[in-house]
């Protein structure tokens, strides 16, 4: 398996611009996490889908985030609009469940920097 | 909630020192515990994990880790480190319940040729 894949790898980006970072998360996997990582704050988690529903997405910072998982082989976070503050490293994670191996694992991330 | 505290934000060591992170976490119920390795510029790579059994788990590249859950704690050991042992290492743990990790928030290691 080919793992995580995000993309884009990197984003640079203007203040008040949109931006949607993708994820395919491994093949079989039921759960899929979102995590942006800064230096102040660390590893937040965001968002996780089970099955493509939405379960907890009370780490969303404002309503200027939106994640959508339409079908278990894709999923997007977008930032409308964007921020400065915005700028950092996410991750994309995804896991299986009741079986012999419940690890998260993790994509290459999406450094996102918004100017 | 579960919380993970790791100590000892910052690390500085030489080569072929022994190395040993600690890892807390507050949770009364079974968890699963894992630890992640990030090297500079890089993505969480998983290094250890422990779900049951043998609370001494081996890791890859010479990394073990003792849960002792008198102590709530799964410490992150290597007797030899290596300067590319140079990473940023993070404790994560989930309770049997749920599939919500909650991380520690790291301890920055750098390993001196």
């Amino acid at each position: 398996d080919a793992g995580v894949i995000q993309s884009p790898r990197h984003e640079v980006t203007e203040m008040g611009q949109e931006v949607t970072l993708r994820c395919k998360p491994i093949s079989g996997h039921d759960y899929l996490f979102w995590y942006r990582q800064t230096m102040m704050r660390g590893l937040e988690l965001l968002i996780y889908f089970n099955n493509n529903v939405p379960i907890d997405d009370s780490g969303m910072p404002e309503d200027r985030f939106s994640a959508k998982m339409p079908n278990a082989s894709f999923s997007t976070l977008k930032i409308q609009p964007s921020e400065p503050r915005d700028s950092a490293v996410y991750f994309c994670a995804s896991s299986s469940w009741g079986g012999r191996d419940e690890t998260q694992y993790f994509g290459p991330g999406t450094r996102l920097l918004v100017l | 909630a579960q919380s993970v505290s790791q100590h000892n934000h910052h690390v500085i060591l030489s080569e072929a020192a022994s190395l040993e992170l600690g890892c807390n976490y507050s949770y009364g119920g079974t968890v699963n515990l894992f630890w992640y390795v990030q090297y500079p510029g890089q993505h969480l790579q998983l290094l250890l994990k422990y779900f049951s059994g043998d609370p001494l788990v081996k890791g890859i590249k010479g990394f073990e880790a003792e849960f002792i859950k008198s102590k709530f704690s799964f410490n992150l050991r290597k007797p030899s480190v290596q300067w590319s042992d140079t990473a940023e290492y993070f404790c994560a743990v989930n309770a049997r319940r749920n599939n919500r990790l909650a991380f520690g928030k790291g301890n920055q290691v750098v390993v001196i040729p």
